[in-house]
């Protein structure tokens, strides 16, 4: 049963364009949203990172905006570069005794030059 | 720079075959984790490590066990390998559990 649906799988971008990945919850109870690229050969690193109490969470290029009531937060990629091509996982927190990480299945975005 | 290094990039093994995975980091984070990543099914965690000797099943620990005998470094053993163990391993760690992750970059394994 996956808690955190990630979407789309792929995506296409030209090089400038504005890169959007969405996901969504099903439980209440996710306290931290991170984001995290992954290039081809590499691990996971960690992009950036949203709590529940901010609706947006900026750092360069890469934007969280995250809608509480929805249970939704989506990455957005501003003026995309050939070199922003990469899997991107969202995740999720789960809060209480049985903390988790919760991971979305990926995206594989390719931004064209 | 957080440094997470697995032993081996790539791996082959036989079916039946203990193996072993190795992962060292060197910025002393208490916790540790084995996950496995294949195509259209994400990163699935199979154990983490919270302390040196403490050890908690993630959410596919049949057919692996892991051993943290010091804080640097965690193993994950396939006590018999099956070839639907063929995957990428990757390992990671952290200061805080579940936050920040620094991940190694993977062992691809293959089992014939």
């Amino acid at each position: 049963q996956q808690q955190v649906k990630q979407s789309p799988q792929s995506l296409i971008v030209q090089k400038g364009g504005i890169s959007i990945i969405n996901c969504a919850y099903e439980n209440t109870a996710f306290d931290y949203f991170p984001w995290y690229q992954q290039f081809p050969g590499k691990g996971p690193a960690l992009l950036i990172a949203i709590r529940p109490d901010v609706s947006e969470k900026k750092e360069g290029r890469f934007t969280i905006s995250f809608n509480k009531s929805a249970k939704q937060f989506s990455l957005h990629i501003m003026d995309s570069q050939p070199g922003d091509s990469a899997t991107y996982f969202c995740a999720a927190l789960r809060g209480g005794n049985n903390r988790k990480l919760i991971w979305g299945l990926g995206t594989s975005l390719a931004v064209n030059p | 720079d957080v440094k997470v290094t697995q032993s081996s990039r790539y791996l082959v093994k036989r079916t039946g075959e203990k193996v072993f995975l190795e992962c060292v980091q060197d910025m002393d984070h208490e916790n540790m984790f084995w996950y496995r990543q294949d195509p259209g099914l994400g990163l699935r965690l199979i154990y983490f490590s919270y302390d040196v000797k403490m050890k908690e099943k993630g959410d596919i620990p049949e057919g692996y066990s892991v051993s943290r005998e010091k804080k640097e470094r965690f193993s994950l053993i396939l006590e018999s390998a099956s070839t639907n163990q063929t995957s990428m391993y990757l390992c990671a760690s952290s200061l805080q559990l579940w936050e920040k992750l620094f991940f190694g970059s993977g062992t691809q394994l293959s089992v014939l």
